[in-house]
Protein backbone atom coordinates (compact mmCIF):
# COMPACT_ATOMS: atom_id res chain seq x y z
CA UNK A 1 0.00 0.00 0.00
CA UNK A 2 1.07 3.41 -0.89
CA UNK A 3 1.96 5.71 1.73
CA UNK A 4 3.16 9.62 1.69
CA UNK A 5 3.71 10.75 5.46
CA UNK A 6 4.42 14.23 5.78
CA UNK A 7 5.87 16.09 8.77
CA UNK A 8 7.40 19.27 9.82
CA UNK A 9 4.90 21.75 9.62
CA UNK A 10 5.04 24.64 12.38
CA UNK A 11 4.51 28.42 12.61
CA UNK A 12 6.95 30.43 12.26
CA UNK A 13 7.84 34.07 11.42
CA UNK A 14 8.19 35.61 8.44
CA UNK A 15 11.74 35.78 6.83
CA UNK A 16 12.12 32.16 8.89
CA UNK A 17 13.42 28.92 7.67
CA UNK A 18 11.25 25.48 7.77
CA UNK A 19 12.15 21.21 6.54
CA UNK A 20 8.97 20.08 5.44
CA UNK A 21 9.80 15.78 5.34
CA UNK A 22 7.52 13.31 3.29
CA UNK A 23 8.20 9.44 4.71
CA UNK A 24 7.59 7.17 1.67
CA UNK A 25 6.36 3.51 1.53
CA UNK A 26 4.68 0.86 -0.82
CA UNK A 27 6.87 1.23 -4.09
CA UNK A 28 9.77 1.87 -5.23
CA UNK A 29 10.32 5.28 -4.28
CA UNK A 30 13.74 5.93 -6.51
CA UNK A 31 11.18 5.51 -9.57
CA UNK A 32 9.15 7.82 -9.28
CA UNK A 33 9.27 11.98 -9.85
CA UNK A 34 7.62 13.39 -6.30
CA UNK A 35 5.93 16.91 -5.96
CA UNK A 36 5.24 19.17 -3.17
CA UNK A 37 1.68 21.11 -3.70
CA UNK A 38 0.25 23.73 -1.18
CA UNK A 39 -2.97 24.91 -0.44
CA UNK A 40 -3.63 27.67 1.44
CA UNK A 41 -6.30 28.37 3.99
CA UNK A 42 -9.81 28.22 2.23
CA UNK A 43 -8.14 28.16 -1.67
CA UNK A 44 -7.06 26.25 -4.72
CA UNK A 45 -4.12 23.92 -5.33
CA UNK A 46 -0.79 25.63 -6.13
CA UNK A 47 2.30 23.11 -7.59
CA UNK A 48 5.29 24.34 -5.79
CA UNK A 49 8.40 21.75 -7.73
CA UNK A 50 9.21 18.32 -8.77
CA UNK A 51 11.61 16.25 -7.55
CA UNK A 52 12.52 13.74 -10.61
CA UNK A 53 12.99 10.20 -10.26
CA UNK A 54 17.18 8.73 -9.90
CA UNK A 55 16.93 7.86 -13.92
CA UNK A 56 16.58 11.66 -14.17
CA UNK A 57 19.42 12.22 -11.54
CA UNK A 58 16.65 13.30 -8.97
CA UNK A 59 16.52 17.16 -10.76
CA UNK A 60 13.92 19.43 -9.62
CA UNK A 61 11.23 21.95 -11.29
CA UNK A 62 10.05 24.86 -9.15
CA UNK A 63 6.78 27.54 -9.49
CA UNK A 64 8.57 30.70 -9.94
CA UNK A 65 6.70 32.25 -6.25
CA UNK A 66 9.34 29.93 -4.99
CA UNK A 67 12.25 29.61 -6.99
CA UNK A 68 15.38 30.86 -5.38
CA UNK A 69 13.64 30.32 -1.81
CA UNK A 70 12.46 26.51 -1.46
CA UNK A 71 14.99 23.66 -2.05
CA UNK A 72 13.39 19.59 -3.15
CA UNK A 73 16.15 17.35 -2.00
CA UNK A 74 15.47 13.24 -1.34
CA UNK A 75 17.54 10.32 0.77
CA UNK A 76 17.25 7.42 -0.88
CA UNK A 77 18.22 5.35 1.95
CA UNK A 78 15.23 6.81 4.01
CA UNK A 79 12.63 6.88 1.41
CA UNK A 80 12.00 10.75 2.33
CA UNK A 81 11.24 13.56 0.27
CA UNK A 82 12.38 16.79 1.82
CA UNK A 83 11.06 20.87 0.99
CA UNK A 84 13.69 23.22 2.60
CA UNK A 85 11.91 26.57 2.88
CA UNK A 86 13.99 29.65 3.59
CA UNK A 87 12.80 33.39 3.37
CA UNK A 88 9.32 32.42 4.60
CA UNK A 89 6.52 35.21 3.59
CA UNK A 90 3.19 35.53 5.17
CA UNK A 91 1.76 34.04 1.42
CA UNK A 92 3.26 30.72 1.46
CA UNK A 93 1.23 29.89 5.08
CA UNK A 94 -0.52 27.11 3.47
CA UNK A 95 -0.79 22.93 3.78
CA UNK A 96 1.69 21.27 2.11
CA UNK A 97 1.22 18.09 0.29
CA UNK A 98 3.78 15.43 -0.91
CA UNK A 99 2.51 13.87 -4.30
CA UNK A 100 3.51 10.75 -6.06
CA UNK A 101 3.71 10.85 -10.19
CA UNK A 102 2.99 7.66 -11.38
CA UNK A 103 5.75 6.82 -13.13
CA UNK A 104 8.33 9.01 -14.67
CA UNK A 105 7.79 11.79 -17.57
CA UNK A 106 4.66 13.00 -18.34
CA UNK A 107 2.95 10.85 -15.61
CA UNK A 108 0.04 11.56 -13.79
CA UNK A 109 -0.07 12.51 -9.48
CA UNK A 110 -1.94 8.99 -8.37
CA UNK A 111 -1.38 9.87 -4.46
CA UNK A 112 -1.48 12.69 -2.00
CA UNK A 113 -0.31 12.74 1.13
CA UNK A 114 -2.18 13.96 3.65
CA UNK A 115 -0.46 17.55 4.02
CA UNK A 116 1.61 19.44 7.18
CA UNK A 117 0.59 22.99 7.88
CA UNK A 118 2.99 25.78 8.20
CA UNK A 119 1.96 29.08 9.02
CA UNK A 120 3.99 31.99 8.72
CA UNK A 121 3.28 35.17 10.94
CA UNK A 122 5.03 37.10 13.42
CA UNK B 1 1.77 29.20 -18.19
CA UNK B 2 -0.35 26.95 -19.42
CA UNK B 3 -3.98 28.40 -17.76
CA UNK B 4 -6.64 25.67 -16.35
CA UNK B 5 -10.46 27.49 -17.01
CA UNK B 6 -12.41 25.12 -14.53
CA UNK B 7 -16.29 25.87 -14.58
CA UNK B 8 -18.67 26.02 -12.93
CA UNK B 9 -16.69 27.31 -9.79
CA UNK B 10 -19.64 25.69 -7.57
CA UNK B 11 -23.24 23.89 -8.23
CA UNK B 12 -26.24 22.49 -6.49
CA UNK B 13 -27.24 18.98 -7.06
CA UNK B 14 -29.71 16.64 -5.54
CA UNK B 15 -28.65 12.45 -5.64
CA UNK B 16 -29.39 10.83 -8.58
CA UNK B 17 -28.57 13.87 -10.72
CA UNK B 18 -26.08 13.86 -13.80
CA UNK B 19 -23.14 16.37 -13.20
CA UNK B 20 -20.81 17.85 -15.65
CA UNK B 21 -17.91 19.85 -15.01
CA UNK B 22 -15.23 21.97 -17.88
CA UNK B 23 -12.33 22.75 -17.80
CA UNK B 24 -10.44 24.64 -20.28
CA UNK B 25 -6.67 24.67 -21.17
CA UNK B 26 -5.54 27.99 -22.84
CA UNK B 27 -2.83 25.69 -25.31
CA UNK B 28 -2.53 21.91 -25.83
CA UNK B 29 -2.04 19.19 -23.44
CA UNK B 30 -2.00 16.09 -24.86
CA UNK B 31 -4.44 14.44 -23.12
CA UNK B 32 -2.21 15.37 -19.81
CA UNK B 33 -5.39 15.93 -17.71
CA UNK B 34 -6.05 14.45 -14.09
CA UNK B 35 -9.59 15.49 -12.21
CA UNK B 36 -9.16 15.22 -8.38
CA UNK B 37 -12.05 14.95 -5.88
CA UNK B 38 -11.44 16.72 -2.52
CA UNK B 39 -13.46 16.65 0.49
CA UNK B 40 -13.62 19.10 3.32
CA UNK B 41 -9.85 18.67 5.57
CA UNK B 42 -8.59 15.71 3.45
CA UNK B 43 -6.38 15.60 1.14
CA UNK B 44 -6.93 15.36 -2.65
CA UNK B 45 -7.63 11.76 -4.23
CA UNK B 46 -7.19 11.06 -7.67
CA UNK B 47 -9.92 10.43 -10.04
CA UNK B 48 -8.62 10.05 -13.63
CA UNK B 49 -5.58 10.27 -15.54
CA UNK B 50 -5.11 10.83 -19.17
CA UNK B 51 -8.24 12.68 -19.27
CA UNK B 52 -10.32 9.51 -19.55
CA UNK B 53 -8.51 6.51 -17.63
CA UNK B 54 -10.13 5.93 -14.46
CA UNK B 55 -7.75 5.45 -11.46
CA UNK B 56 -7.80 2.39 -9.50
CA UNK B 57 -10.99 1.73 -7.11
CA UNK B 58 -12.57 4.73 -8.47
CA UNK B 59 -16.61 3.93 -9.50
CA UNK B 60 -17.96 3.85 -12.56
CA UNK B 61 -19.78 6.01 -12.30
CA UNK B 62 -17.10 8.91 -12.88
CA UNK B 63 -15.93 9.58 -16.65
CA UNK B 64 -13.79 12.02 -18.53
CA UNK B 65 -13.66 12.88 -21.95
CA UNK B 66 -11.82 15.42 -24.06
CA UNK B 67 -12.04 17.41 -27.44
CA UNK B 68 -8.55 19.10 -28.06
CA UNK B 69 -8.40 21.58 -25.14
CA UNK B 70 -11.82 21.43 -23.59
CA UNK B 71 -12.35 18.62 -20.94
CA UNK B 72 -15.22 16.92 -18.86
CA UNK B 73 -15.78 15.50 -15.72
CA UNK B 74 -19.41 13.57 -15.70
CA UNK B 75 -20.75 11.95 -12.50
CA UNK B 76 -23.82 9.86 -13.45
CA UNK B 77 -26.03 9.49 -10.63
CA UNK B 78 -24.38 11.55 -8.08
CA UNK B 79 -24.08 9.80 -4.87
CA UNK B 80 -24.26 11.34 -1.45
CA UNK B 81 -20.41 10.59 -0.80
CA UNK B 82 -19.36 12.60 -4.61
CA UNK B 83 -20.65 15.87 -2.92
CA UNK B 84 -16.85 17.62 -2.57
CA UNK B 85 -14.87 19.67 -4.40
CA UNK B 86 -13.08 18.29 -7.87
CA UNK B 87 -10.15 20.23 -9.69
CA UNK B 88 -8.59 19.74 -12.99
CA UNK B 89 -4.55 19.96 -13.56
CA UNK B 90 -2.35 19.35 -16.44
CA UNK B 91 0.81 17.75 -16.09
CA UNK B 92 2.10 18.36 -19.83
CA UNK B 93 4.25 21.00 -18.84
CA UNK B 94 5.82 23.15 -16.20
CA UNK B 95 4.74 24.59 -14.14
CA UNK B 96 2.01 22.03 -13.41
CA UNK B 97 -1.49 23.92 -13.29
CA UNK B 98 -4.85 23.23 -12.08
CA UNK B 99 -8.04 24.92 -12.29
CA UNK B 100 -9.48 26.47 -9.47
CA UNK B 101 -12.08 24.03 -8.74
CA UNK B 102 -15.97 23.23 -8.81
CA UNK B 103 -17.99 22.66 -5.75
CA UNK B 104 -20.77 20.36 -6.08
CA UNK B 105 -23.19 20.75 -3.26
CA UNK B 106 -26.83 19.67 -1.96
Amino acid sequence: EVQLVESGGDLVQPGGSLRLSCAASGFTFSDHYMDWVRQAPGKGLEWVGRSRNKANDYSTEYAASVKGRFIISRDESKNSLYLQMNSLRTEDTAVYHCVRASGGSYSDPDYWGQGSLVTVSS
Amino acid sequence: DIQMTQSPSSLSASVGDRVTITCRASQGISNRLAWLQQKPGKAPNSLIYGASSLQSGVPSRFSGSSSGTHFTLTIDSLQPEDFATYFCQQYHDYPLTFGGGTKVEI
